[in-house]
């Protein structure tokens, strides 16, 4: 089956600092992929689409500044959550969609981070 | 704009009985619906995946059925067993997964 893999699994960081977090599909071309936020005993939140090759569309809220996307090839995307702060300590989950709208999204296990 | 919901928020039941998640989405206009299965501290496991045009789909003890019309789907769990303790998530795909709050259940021994 198809497996997504993400890097780190945890990370701990001081306040203001940025963290890079990679999802990669390990055996799968991924057109899309998606970016998801959850908080402790809340449910997954989107932040953000992206596409290869194409900038990121964000969701009303996350602010594109901060939360810098990046898919630059078709099976890696990457997360840095810039200047990062306390409130932005949360699990991130990415996911991978082969083509188009309605195909299965495979999730990696996601990055739990924590700022400082 | 999509909304999912999901009842109850937390279930406790004694090991081997027969249980139902219930998931229920305001947009009928989706392409499927997924069951994910989450444990503490980790990522997602894809349950079941039910295309809008399926009215079910069945894996093991897992039984997970589709209404559209009526913007509902449901989770069924035979013969619970300790092992299936976690939280279970429904998310309705259109463009974008949108995720219920989950369940948690837990199976006691």
């Amino acid at each position: 089956g198809a497996v997504v893999s993400q890097h780190p699994s945890w990370v701990i960081c001081k306040s203001g600092t940025s963290v890079k977090i990679e999802c990669r599909s390990l055996d799968f071309q991924a057109t899309t992929m998606f970016w998801y936020r959850q908080f402790p005993k809340q449910s997954l939140m989107l932040m953000a689409t992206s596409n290869e090759g194409s900038k990121a569309t964000y969701e009303q809220g996350v602010e594109k500044d901060k939360f810098l996307i990046n898919h630059a090839s078709l099976t890696l995307s990457t997360l840095t959550v810039t200047s990062a702060h306390p409130e932005d300590s949360s699990f991130y989950i990415c996911s991978a969609r082969a083509r188009a709208s309605g195909e299965t999204q495979y999730f990696g296990p996601g990055t739990r981070l924590l700022v400082l | 704009k999509q909304e999912v919901t999901q009842i109850p928020a937390a279930l406790s039941v004694p090991e081997g009985e027969n249980l139902v998640l219930n998931c229920s989405f305001t947009d009928s206009a989706i392409y499927n619906l997924q069951w994910f299965r989450q444990d503490p501290g980790k990522g997602l496991t894809s349950l079941l995946l039910i295309q809008s045009s399926q009215r079910e789909q069945t894996s093991g003890r897992l039984n997970a059925s589709l209404d559209k019309s009526s913007g509902r789907s449901t989770l069924y769990i035979a013969a619970s067993q300790p092992g299936d303790s976690a939280t279970y998530l429904c998310a309705a795909s259109t463009e974008k997964l949108v995720f219920g709050k989950g369940t948690k259940l837990t199976v006691n021994p």
